[in-house]
């Protein structure tokens, strides 16, 4: 069975201190693993899609890293414009559904 | 572009109500999917079509319908409202099936 979980749940964060985010993942056959980010009270926005395991993409202060269980989302220096929460979804081949997991809420104070 | 719109925003049902929930994109995207969000479970996919006369069921379809009769509408319908239904409903839309997902800004359901 499909399988997506994000953690930790919650994570607060000093302006400028960098961390980690961390999805792992069940999934024969994956297609593509996505980030998302999302505002209270707004749909999840599109941060990146990794396809194989070494990928590795960036934009601003966030990078995103792929293996063959897991990905990562590395803050680096946040803003506290960067809080939000984060979701990752995964999709497999020959299959049209997408599954995300419970993201993770991401707090930086400044 | 509108991108992915909804409506309405926020609705409030009582037991046994029916509605329907609009999404609308502008795109000309194939894909379009219909999730629920719930408090510490993320989001779970109800229905989606990949395309005009095409649906299929995702995790949770039970009390959903849908339909898509063109390729930039696709409506959510309740049947007979549950409380249980009470949640933020999102629209999404991609272009073909390995790319990104649109959403729209959600409707917060209510069901009494």
């Amino acid at each position: 069975e499909d399988q997506v979980t994000q953690s930790p749940e919650a994570l607060r964060l000093q302006e400028g201190e960098s961390s980690s985010l961390n999805c792992s993942y069940t999934v024969s056959g994956l297609r593509g693993l996505f980030w998302y980010r999302q505002d209270p009270g707004k749909g999840p926005e599109f941060l990146f899609t990794l396809y194989s395991a070494g990928e590795e993409k960036e934009k601003e202060r966030l990078k995103a890293t792929l293996t063959k269980k897991e990905s990562f989302l590395h803050i680096t220096a946040p803003k506290p414009e960067d809080s939000a929460t984060y979701l990752c979804a995964v999709q497999r081949y020959n299959f049209n559904k997408f599954y995300f997991g419970s993201g993770t809420k991401l707090n930086v104070k400044p | 572009n509108a991108g992915v719109t909804q409506t309405p925003k926020f609705q409030v049902l009582k037991t046994g109500q029916s509605m329907t929930l609009q999404c609308a994109q502008d795109m000309n995207h194939e894909y379009m999917s219909w999730y629920r969000q719930d408090p510490g479970m993320g989001l779970r996919l109800i229905h989606y079509s990949v395309g005009a006369g095409i649906t299929d069921q995702g995790e949770v379809p039970n009390g959903y319908n849908v339909s898509r009769s063109t390729t930039e509408d696709f409506p959510l319908r309740l049947l007979s409202a549950a409380p249980s239904q009470t949640s933020v409903y999102f629209c999404a839309s991609t272009r073909g099936f390995a790319n990104e997902q649109f959403f729209g800004p959600g409707t917060r359901l209510t069901v009494l």
